[in-house]
C-alpha cells in the first residue's frame, strides 16, 4: 500500500513569489491535513480537508490556502512568500471518521521550502 | 486553548540507558494522546497512542500512560538503542475534531 506522497520534495523561491505544494494521500483516506514544521516552533497546524471541504483551520494568515479534489488529493498554496515561510511542509492523511477510529495520522516526507 | 508541552532537548543517552521524555497537556474534554517519532530525513510516524484515562500505549519497547489527574503522557523506554535516535513529538486530538496539537519535539541522541 503506497504511503503519502508529497511533491516537490525541495524547492527554492524568492520573496514575493507564490508556491503550490501537492499531496496524494493513502488510498481510501479522505482526510488530509497540512502542517508547517520549523526548528523553533515545531509542528504548526495549517488546515484539514475532508471530502473537499475545509473542516479545521489553524492560525495562519490568508496567504496560506488549500484545497482538496474529489480523489482526495490536496494542494496548498502560499502567496507573496516571506523569508519566514521557509520550512518543511508536512502533509498527513487519515481515514477521516472521527467516531470510527482513534485518528492515526500518516505523514509524507514533506516539502522543504526555502525562501531567499 | 489546547496545548502540549514537552521537555526541551536534546537528550543524550548511552546505549541501554533508561529514557523518559516528559509531556503534559492542556485540553478541554477528553483528548486522545499520541507519541510520534521522526527519523532523520523522514516524515513523522505514529509510535503509540492512548484514547482514554489510564490507558497505556506501547510499541517497540516504548510505553506511555494517559494520566488525567496530572494531565501527562510521559514516554519511557527501559533500554534505548542507537537506532532510537530521532525526534519525538507528543500530540493530542480533542474529541470530535480532527485538529491535532503537537509539542515542539524532543531530539534524542543515543551513543554507542
Amino acid at each position: 500500500k503506497a504511503g503519502v506522497t508529497q511533491t516537490p520534495r525541495y524547492l527554492i523561491k524568492t520573496r514575493g513569489q507564490q508556491v503550490t505544494l501537492s499531496c496524494s494521500p493513502i488510498s481510501g483516506h479522505r482526510s488530509v491535513s497540512w502542517y508547517q514544521q520549523t526548528p523553533g516552533q515545531g509542528l504548526q497546524f495549517l488546515f484539514e480537508y475532508f471530502s473537499e471541504t475545509q473542516r479545521n483551520k489553524g492560525n495562519f494568515p490568508g496567504r496560506f490556502s488549500g484545497r482538496q479534489f474529489s480523489n482526495s488529493r490536496s494542494e496548498m498554496n502560499v502567496s507573496t512568500l516571506e523569508l519566514g515561510d521557509s520550512a518543511l511542509y508536512l502533509c498527513a492523511s487519515s481515514l477521516g471518521g472521527v467516531e470510527l477510529e482513534a485518528g492515526e495520522l500518516f505523514f509524507g516526507e514533506g516539502s522543504r521550502l526555502t525562501v531567499l | 486553548g489546547n496545548s502540549v508541552t514537552q521537555m526541551e532537548g536534546p537528550v543524550t543517552l548511552s546505549e541501554e540507558a533508561f529514557l523518559t521524555i516528559n509531556c503534559t497537556y492542556t485540553a478541554t474534554g477528553y483528548p486522545s494522546l499520541f507519541w510520534y517519532v521522526q527519523y532523520p530525513g523522514e516524515g513523522l510516524q505514529l509510535l503509540l497512542k492512548a484514547t482514554k484515562a489510564d490507558d497505556k500505549g506501547s510499541n517497540k519497547g516504548f510505553e506511555a500512560t494517559y494520566r488525567k489527574e496530572t494531565t501527562s503522557f510521559h514516554l519511557e523506554k527501559g533500554s534505548v538503542q542507537v537506532s532510537d535516535s530521532a525526534v519525538y513529538f507528543c500530540a493530542l486530538r480533542t474529541s470530535g475534531t480532527y485538529k491535532y496539537i503537537f509539542g515542539t519535539g524532543t531530539r534524542l541522541k543515543v551513543l554507542a
